[in-house]
């Protein structure tokens, strides 16, 4: 029962690298989501698919973009990394739009 | 945006007492959802709520939806120490569209054996 699988699990970039964070769930979830948890501000919610082929901005989307690439994949990219984007980084997912979210074990990533 | 304010901040604890937390919005909640999170990896589901007033146990975990459905509180009977952790409550308004989780902060659990 792997869940949500979120790959790689830790990264290290340079400012100004690209980088795609993914995400795969098994339980054939109609919505997937993308957080960031900083110290002190629990999770933010990046961006949000409520159903495959739909994907839309959520309170902190300045600097990411995101393609769900089919009902089980959503992916998370960083064009261009800047220091303010190191964080934890959770992807989630749920059965349909307002049932509760499953969540897979974060990326952490950092930027230099 | 919407807030939640999750209360107290952190518990230290015996093992053996019993805990409250709580969160409190100004916003009404259709859904309200409490995690569990361990160090290095991703919240974890404990109980969810989908009607105000609803009262609902998970083992030694109750939580209630508040029937203003402003707030909800979480009970742990009995402490362990693997109740150690971060406790997050979550409110979604339900909404077609546009409905998002919002998290509060969390509670910083620790229980002394």
């Amino acid at each position: 029962n792997a869940g949500v699988t979120q790959t790689p699990k830790f990264q290290v970039l340079k400012t100004g690298q690209s980088m795609t964070l993914q995400c795969a769930q098994d339980m054939n979830h109609n919505s997937m989501y993308w957080y960031r948890q900083d110290p002190g501000m629990g999770l933010r919610l990046i961006y949000y698919s409520a159903s495959e082929g739909t994907t839309d901005k959520g309170e902190v989307p300045n600097g990411y973009n995101v393609s769900r690439l089919n009902k089980r994949e959503f992916s998370l990219r960083l064009e261009s990394a800047a220091p303010s984007q190191t964080s934890v980084y959770f992807c989630a997912s749920s059965e349909a739009f307002d049932l509760a979210q499953h969540f897979g074990d974060g990326t952490r990533l950092s930027i230099l | 945006g919407q807030q939640l304010n999750q209360s107290p901040q952190s518990m230290f604890i015996q093992e053996g007492e019993d805990v409250s937390m709580n969160c409190t919005s100004s916003s009404i909640f259709n859904t309200w959802l409490w995690y569990k999170q361990d160090p290095g990896e991703g919240p974890v589901l404990l109980i969810a709520l989908y009607k105000a007033g609803e009262l609902t146990s998970n083992g030694r975990l109750t939580a209630q939806f508040g029937i203003t459905r402003k707030d909800s509180f979480l009970n742990i009977s009995a402490s362990i120490p693997s109740d150690v952790g971060i406790y997050f409550c979550a409110g979604q308004k339900g909404e077609t569209s546009g409905s998002r989780l919002t998290f509060g902060e969390g509670t910083q659990l620790t229980v002394n054996p």
